[in-house]
């Protein structure tokens, strides 16, 4: 199966610096890469995602990019600011376009991302 | 619109009792899925619903179990409850099975005693 693996496991920016997370999957198959942010007793919040046919992605001041060859893609906050600061998880998993089962998400370990004021 | 609403957000119970989650999706969306967190092994996959089938299921043992209705409402169960089983449960929703954008709804805790 899927296996993701996330760094760093904590990342701490002085606010207004760019904060940069990295995952790296093992299933070339895998076409859809979210990521999502947690913040303390709540439930993970999509952020942002990018598909396997585009190399790039940006929302402001969140990005994704995504390197299929060497299966790992990254995700890029410029210009952080205090509520920034949450636990920071990337995802992969098999989209089937035709709308056929497939598996869920698999997840990395989280980064937890601490903007220093 | 509504998020993905999930009950209860809390709960204790003993080891050896059973324990049944229920989840709201987002309207329109007919997909549900279900993740359990805990701090030991991350966000892992438990199944998927959808049009009140399981189309995919994770590495847990048969005592998680769910079930989809027909107003894409869904309820997991786990039995004979144990020690490790305590973690937040997360629900998910999409619009369909396998090739949509999947929303989170904010958990329910549950601990065992």
């Amino acid at each position: 199966g899927e296996n993701v693996e996330q760094h760093p496991s904590t990342l701490s920016v002085q606010e207004g610096d760019s904060a940069v997370i990295k995952c790296t999957y093992s299933d070339s198959a895998s076409n859809y890469f979210p990521w999502y942010k947690q913040e303390l007793g709540k439930g993970p919040q999509l952020i942002i995602d990018i598909r396997s046919n585009v190399g790039e992605k940006k929302d402001q001041r969140i990005a994704v990019t995504l390197n299929k060859t060497a299966k790992h893609f990254s995700l890029h906050i410029t210009e952080t600011q205090p509520e920034d600061s949450a636990v920071y998880f990337c995802a992969a998993r098999l989209r089937v376009e035709s709308g056929g089962g497939a598996d869920g998400l698999t997840f990395g370990k989280g980064t937890h991302l601490i903007i220093q004021p | 619109k509504a998020g993905v609403t999930q009950t209860p957000r809390y709960l204790i119970k003993t080891r050896g009792q059973q324990v049944t989650l229920s989840c709201s999706p987002i309207s329109g969306h007919r997909s549900v899925s279900w993740y359990q967190q805990t701090p030991g092994q991350g966000l892992q996959f438990l199944f998927e619903y959808f049009s009140e089938t399981q189309r995919n299921k994770g590495n847990f043992p048969g005592r998680f179990s769910g079930r989809q209705f027909s107003n894409s409402r869904s309820e997991m169960n786990v039995s004979t409850l144990e020690l490790g089983d305590s973690a937040l449960y997360l629900c998910a929703s999409s619009l369909g099975s396998g090739g949509n954008t999947i929303y989170f709804g904010e958990g329910s805790w549950l601990t065992v005693v």
